[in-house]
């Protein structure tokens, strides 16, 4: 079993739709959360940085980790075509090496 | 541009040959990472500094791999005698980090490499 499991999609939605974004993963001592958004052949941007359980919003984004489920979540509300992008989840237990889900492709469609 | 800069920004290079990567981190970030990005996976880690000091090596680097930040500023990734799984895009990330806190890490453009 991988560390971080991520559904590589492709996740098609029209636009102005929510879309639902999640990992799961089993390291129970993942303390550190994050979703990064990545276009194709660039490098990974910060979307959202969570420690520890909760949620958190910024935007139209929201956030949200469950420890005891070791299940996460991004929320994008009123979705635009230029959200259209790679979304990767990403964890780690200390404050250096982080790993990273697969990504989930993601499509607005106009 | 304040973020993390990568050069060269692609490489194609023949199998055997030596190829040289540099990244620039965000000027005040004391900790620099290296990460290996192949098509349809997330990034896996290869290694970071902090300062000068390289502080983990991931499994992943074998002994072909070296990497440098001898100032603890730049950093350089060096890979000797490329072979073709070698072809992937490598990332620098930046952050900082202090007694009781480290900053997330900021994610450069990366240097795509391909091996013929």
């Amino acid at each position: 079993q991988k560390e971080v499991e991520q559904d590589p999609g492709p996740l098609s939605v029209p636009e102005g739709a929510i879309v639902s974004l999640n990992c799961t993963y089993s390291n129970s001592a993942f303390q550190y959360f994050m979703w990064y958004r990545q276009y194709s052949r660039k490098g990974p941007e910060l979307l959202m940085y969570t420690y520890s359980s909760g949620n958190k919003e910024d935007g139209r984004f929201t956030a949200q980790v469950d420890k005891s489920s070791k299940y996460i979540s991004l929320f994008i509300r009123d979705s635009q075509p230029s959200d259209s992008a790679t979304y990767l989840c990403a964890m780690s237990d200390r404050d250096d090496k982080i790993i990273f889900g697969k990504g989930t492709r993601l499509h607005i469609l106009p | 541009d304040t973020g993390v800069s990568q050069d060269p920004r692609h490489k194609i290079t023949k199998r055997g040959q030596n190829v040289t990567f540099r990244c620039d981190p965000i000027s005040e970030h004391n900790r620099l990472y290296w990460y290996r990005q192949t098509l349809g996976q997330g990034p896996e880690f290869l290694t970071y500094f902090q300062n000068e000091a390289q502080l983990e090596k991931s499994r992943l680097l074998s002994d072909r791999f070296s990497a440098e930040r001898p100032k603890g500023s730049f950093s350089t990734l060096e890979i000797q005698r490329t072979e073709q799984g070698d072809s992937a895009m490598y990332l620098c990330a930046s952050s900082s980090s202090g007694r009781g806190y480290t900053d997330t890490q900021y994610f450069g453009p990366g240097t795509r490499l391909t091996v013929l």
